[in-house]
């Protein structure tokens, strides 16, 4: 079975425009949650969405929004970008809201 | 969630038990014990977690003391490629998010 997939691996942007990250669940997993990870730290909780609802929301800017298709699939979207977004952009995907959950090797972002 | 501690950094040599130990004394009794392991450049991945019995799957153990205010995580044939950050986490007070802090730098030496 496919484990979580992201999309791109690695990306790079300039200051002030935006992003799209794509995040596709393991196979009948209906919650995605997303996290930054700066290097040199650990993940930081973004958003979690559950049966396209959001569930969760990080200590984050607006700049930052999420949302959940109904095949389960997930985008990130950053607008606006600062130097200070560049980070490894984590996908994790669980069964259910409170399930384990399991990660993808991440979005590579880079801000110049 | 509760807070959890962990050690910076343990070596360990390969073929023996790796034993990482966590406190996490303000855990409530909903709460979860979680571990991850991250390795250089990669998505962390799950290991094991548990409640308040001691856990046993393919990859580790997780032993929880009677109070629950600390564990262990047990890799029982530590080998090169378990050379990883791991992380524990205590999970459920807040949501389903995962808070990881600054989590342990295991080692393992030939």
């Amino acid at each position: 079975d496919a484990g979580v997939t992201q999309s791109p691996t690695h990306l790079i942007k300039t200051r002030g425009q935006h992003v799209t990250l794509r995040c596709s669940p393991i196979s009948g997993h209906k919650s995605v949650s997303w996290y930054q990870q700066v290097l040199g730290q650990g993940p930081q909780f973004i958003f979690q969405y559950y049966e396209k609802e959001e569930r969760g929301r990080g200590n984050f800017p607006d700049r930052f929004s999420a949302r959940q298709f109904p095949n389960y699939s997930s985008e990130l979207n950053v607008n606006a970008l600062l130097l200070g977004d560049s980070a490894l952009y984590l996908c994790a995907s669980s069964w259910r809201e409170f399930s384990e959950a399991f990660f993808g090797q991440g979005t590579r972002l880079t801000v110049v | 969630d509760a807070k959890t501690t962990q050690p910076p950094s343990m070596d360990c040599a390969e073929g023996r038990a790796a034993n990482l130990p966590c406190n996490h004394s303000t855990i409530s009794g909903n709460e979860y014990v979680y571990w991850y392991r991250q390795i250089h450049s990669q998505g962390p991945q799950y290991i094991i977690h548990g409640l308040k019995n001691n856990e046993t799957n393919e990859m580790a153990s997780l032993i929880i003391t009677e109070d629950r205010k600390s564990s262990t995580l047990i890799l029982p044939h530590a080998t090169l490629r378990d050379t990883a950050v791991y992380y524990c986490i205590v999970r459920g007070g807040s949501g389903s998010r995962l808070t990881f802090g600054e989590g342990t730098q295991l080692t393992v030496n030939p």
